[in-house]
């Protein structure tokens, strides 16, 4: 079946300091890849996607490339904020919409 | 436009009690979704509907977990008897259309404390 591994939080990092979140994933086929961000005390929101290989999401200076090769849709962004501190999710999505999510990374940035 | 919404916020029972908890989709939404997120783990589906069809509920324990959407526009999730397990953060979603490429739009949650 399908499954979805992230990096193991939590995640501190310094404000202006470079991110990246680690995501692979066991599928057959062609899934979507999406991540998805919880801010504290909200729901989950969508921040970017990418629907077939080699297609990069982006969104709010974050970035992801969906690499089939490497079964990975790694989540980047250049200079993280204080803002930004969440825990963010990695999932793939079927057709069917079917949902399979990571466990979670949760992000903390320190001013 | 209006997000989802879900009640109560946060809901503390004790085991063998029912609890039952509200989702009213975005407006216009026919898909709707119900989540289990335990803490430290990513969501898990428990049910899919489309309108008032039900498309998904293989991982509904349906022993003790019951969900209806009656009129395919806002859904109820109930759990009789719950079990000290069953503490978590219970997330109903929805979504314009069916497919991939689609994002779901997640209401706050109902955090569940089983005593």
């Amino acid at each position: 079946g399908d499954s979805v591994t992230q990096m193991e939080g939590p995640v501190t990092l310094s404000e202006e300091a470079f991110l990246t979140i680690n995501c692979t994933y066991t599928a057959t086929g062609y899934p979507s890849l999406f991540w998805y961000v919880q801010y504290p005390g909200e729901g989950l929101q969508l921040l970017l996607k990418a629907t077939k290989a080699d297609d990069k999401g982006s969104n709010k200076g974050f970035e992801a490339t969906y690499r089939k090769e490497t079964t990975s849709f790694h989540l980047e962004k250049g200079s993280v904020q204080v803002s930004d501190s969440a825990v963010y999710f990695c999932a793939l999505v079927r057709e069917n919409q079917k949902v399979t999510f990571g466990t979670g990374t949760k992000l903390q940035v320190i001013p | 436009e209006a997000g989802v919404a879900q009640s109560p916020r946060y809901k503390i029972i004790e085991k063998r009690q029912s609890v039952a908890f509200w989702c009213n989709p975005i407006s216009g939404h026919a898909t709707l979704y119900w989540y289990q997120q335990i803490l430290g783990q990513g969501p898990k589906l428990l049910i899919q509907f489309q309108n008032n069809g039900v498309v998904d509920d293989s991982q509904l324990p349906k022993d003790r977990f019951s969900a209806e959407r009656l009129k395919g526009v806002d859904s109820t999730l109930k759990i009789q008897p719950a079990k000290l397990e069953d503490s978590a953060v219970y997330l109903c979603a929805s979504s314009a259309r069916t497919g991939a490429s689609y994002k779901l739009f997640f209401g706050s949650g109902t955090q569940l404390s089983v005593l």
